[in-house]
């Protein structure tokens, strides 16, 4: 099975501040990666696939790179509504696992 | 408007079952693939199992294999999931998930399943 090692686990900012959270697959995964935002009582969002690219809706202070085993979700300026936890998924295999997330919190 | 509404969660002892559903509405139910997702309390997401969207292929976490069956009525817009042999590290909340191109694009609300005497 893929492995994927989100870091960090926990990241503490300030609005306006430029974030990046990093996923390691344990295997090259091609650009099948995905990401997703979850706020405390809700369902995960859908926010980038392909490694980089955007879903429709989401804003584009949030952007995806790399590919084969290493990922990065960069928020380009941290607003209000940012604070969440963040999970990486890739799509290259069965299972199709997750990063164990990263919780943004307000500094 | 896309809908996926999860059923059958409860409390179970270990070493009982139970069977999930998810009605599905606002879609051709029938193009998609679909999943379970689960997450227990406090963790994170965990993948559990996947159905072609013609129920021809699916795939399973390998620690639900041989205890969850996953199932699909495209006639009837409905996901399901049959869940035996439950163990306390099965306790979770549930979610039915549709698979588009790239991800997890629509999840339904999930229902509580717990495994405890």
């Amino acid at each position: 099975d893929i492995q994927l090692t989100q870091t960090p686990s926990f990241l503490s900012a300030s609005v306006g501040d430029r974030v990046t959270i990093t996923c390691r697959a344990s295997q090259g995964i091609g650009s099948y990666l995905a990401w997703y935002q979850q706020k405390p009582g809700k369902v995960p969002k859908f926010l980038i696939y392909d490694a980089s690219t955007l879903q429709s809706g989401v804003p584009s202070r949030f952007s995806g790179s790399g590919s084969g085993t290493e990922f990065t979700l960069t928020i380009s300026s941290l607003q209000h509504e940012d604070f969440a936890t963040y999970y990486c998924q890739q799509l290259y295999s069965y299972p199709r696992t997750f990063g164990q997330g990263t919780k943004v919190e307000i500094k | 408007e896309v809908q996926l509404v999860e059923s059958g969660g409860g409390l179970v002892q270990p070493g009982g079952s139970l069977r999930l559903s998810c009605t599905a509405s606002g879609f051709v139910f029938g193009n998609h693939w679909m999943n379970w997702v689960r997450q227990a309390p406090g963790k994170g997401l965990d993948w559990v199992a996947i159905i072609k969207h013609d129920g021809s292929e699916k795939y399973y976490v390998d620690s639900v294999k041989g205890r969850f069956t996953i199932s699909r009525d495209n006639a009837n817009n409905s996901l399901f999931l049959q869940m035996n042999s439950l163990r306390a590290e099965d306790t979770a909340v549930y979610y039915c998930v549709r698979e588009v191109y790239g991800g997890f694009d629509f999840w339904g609300q999930g229902t509580l399943v717990s495994a405890s005497s």
